[in-house]
């Protein structure tokens, strides 16, 4: 099926460091989202984008959709070892009940 | 945020055998839920959306007589992988739909490890 673009497929970076990922697509979405997955774990929700232009943080964490609606980013700011984890894009088309398409997702390695 | 629980959260079977994995949302009604599979270092891949009293809806190439489906309420989802095989062995992981503010998004489960010997 379709998937949502990421890349690169790893990210090393240093502690303290910020670091930003993108997220693009052929098609528009209605909604974004990033979610964070731990080994052995379910993904975990971080930021819900519904609006084109939306710029919505959470903490350390920053994400925007994009006006054309086919892209999103995540900033993550002075990163700190427990961000280590792999970190998938989504995009929703339809409505609440609709599927995600998942971006291959990057994994972020933070070194102390 | 809305809670999500499976179990169990890791099993291990021969070949041949039917394994049933629950999904159940803990502290919301979920009239829709998702079943995903994960193989080791991809991403996320949609296996059917469930949703409560009706018919599972499968994505295409996956076998709805093996991956057997039941949402019996709102609050419980059930995947079957009937006479499993070793290229069945994945992360199972589940997810539904919380209302409100949220009503787009969906939390998922902890993941169900299977392996099949």
């Amino acid at each position: 099926g379709q998937q949502l673009n990421q890349s690169p497929q790893s990210m090393f970076i240093q502690e303290g460091e910020d670091v930003s990922m993108n997220c693009t697509s052929s098609s528009i979405f209605n909604t974004w989202l990033w979610y964070k997955q731990d080994p052995g774990e379910g993904p975990v929700l971080l930021i819900a984008l519904y609006k084109a232009g939306e710029l919505t943080s959470n903490g350390r964490l920053t994400a925007q959709f994009g006006i054309t609606r086919k892209d999103s980013f995540l900033n993550i700011s002075a990163s700190i070892p427990s961000d280590v984890g792999i970190y998938f894009c989504a995009g929703q088309l339809g409505g609440a009940n609709s599927k995600l398409t998942f971006g291959k997702g990057i994994t972020l390695s933070v070194r102390p | 945020g809305a809670v999500v629980s499976q179990h169990p959260s890791w099993v291990i079977c021969k070949s041949g055998t039917s394994v049933k994995i629950e999904c159940r949302s803990l502290d919301f009604q979920a009239t829709t839920m998702f079943w995903y599979r994960q193989f080791p270092k991809q991403s996320l891949m949609l296996m059917a959306t469930s949703n409560e009293g009706s018919k599972a809806t499968y994505e295409q190439g996956v076998e709805k007589d093996k991956f057997l489906i039941n949402h019996a309420s709102l609050t419980l989802s059930t995947l079957t992988v009937t006479s499993a095989h070793p290229e069945d062995s994945s992360f199972y992981i589940c997810s539904a739909i919380s209302g409100g503010r949220a009503a787009d998004t969906q939390y998922f489960g902890p993941g169900t490890r299977l392996t099949v010997l």
